[in-house]
């Protein structure tokens, strides 16, 4: 059975430019969480979103936003990216709202 | 609010001796509380939780950490460091209000000595 899985795994960008991340959650998990991992530091959590709604935002800009699709895919988008966006993101999966993978992560950095 | 901390940023043991990783908490509810591993350049991977079931958790590896609300700590141990457990190490508290997101730890990084 297939693991969280997230694309891409690595990706450069320049300032001011807008990314978008991808996630699929694990088949039949309906809840999928956004974290950022700056080097050095321990993840922070972004967004959760379950059965395609917001459910909780940690403290970041407007400039990240994210969404649910109807197979319970994700996306993250930030927009006008800064150098202080790069950072490991990792995608976590849960079949109700409790987290029970996470996925191996999309490296950004911005230039 | 919830946190967690883990006291020390770096700990270096040889291999064959046993591991401490050591880790605070603050939780205004009954906390679950979890330990994940993180090796260089990889997802993190969970290596054992508590719920409030026992208060001694086994997980993966020969790892296991005991939750002791008196001391609100929550340390990961293991008997006998082996090179492959060297990694980052994070403790981490889960917001039991709402979203369940996870509250991570600053992360110890372990580094086992041939």
């Amino acid at each position: 059975d297939a693991g969280v899985t997230q694309s891409p795994t690595h990706l450069i960008k320049t300032r001011g430019q807008q990314v978008t991340l991808r996630c699929s959650p694990i088949s039949g998990h309906k809840s999928v969480s956004w974290y950022q991992q700056v080097l050095g530091q321990g993840p922070q959590f972004i967004f959760q979103y379950y059965e395609k709604e917001e459910r909780g935002r940690g403290n970041f800009p407007d400039r990240f936003s994210a969404r649910q699709f109807p197979n319970y895919s994700s996306e993250l988008n930030v927009n006008a990216l800064l150098l202080g966006d790069s950072a490991l993101y990792l995608c976590a999966s849960s079949l109700g709202s409790r987290t029970d993978a996470f996925g191996p992560g999309t490296r950004l950095l911005v230039l | 609010a919830q946190s967690v901390t883990q006291l020390d940023s770096h700990v270096s043991v040889s291999e064959g001796t046993p591991v401490l990783l050591r880790c605070n908490y603050s939780s205004s509810y009954s906390p679950s509380l979890f330990w994940y591993v993180q090796h260089p350049n990889k997802g993190l991977q969970l290596l054992l939780k508590y719920t409030s079931a026992a208060t001694l958790v086994k997980g993966i590896n020969g790892f296991e950490a005991e939750f002791k609300k008196s001391e609100t700590s929550f340390h990961l141990t293991k008997p006998s460091a082996h090179m492959s457990d060297a990694a980052e190490y994070f403790c981490v508290v889960s917001d039991e209000a709402g979203t369940y997101k996870y509250i991570f730890g600053t992360g110890t990084r372990l580094k086992v000595l041939a």
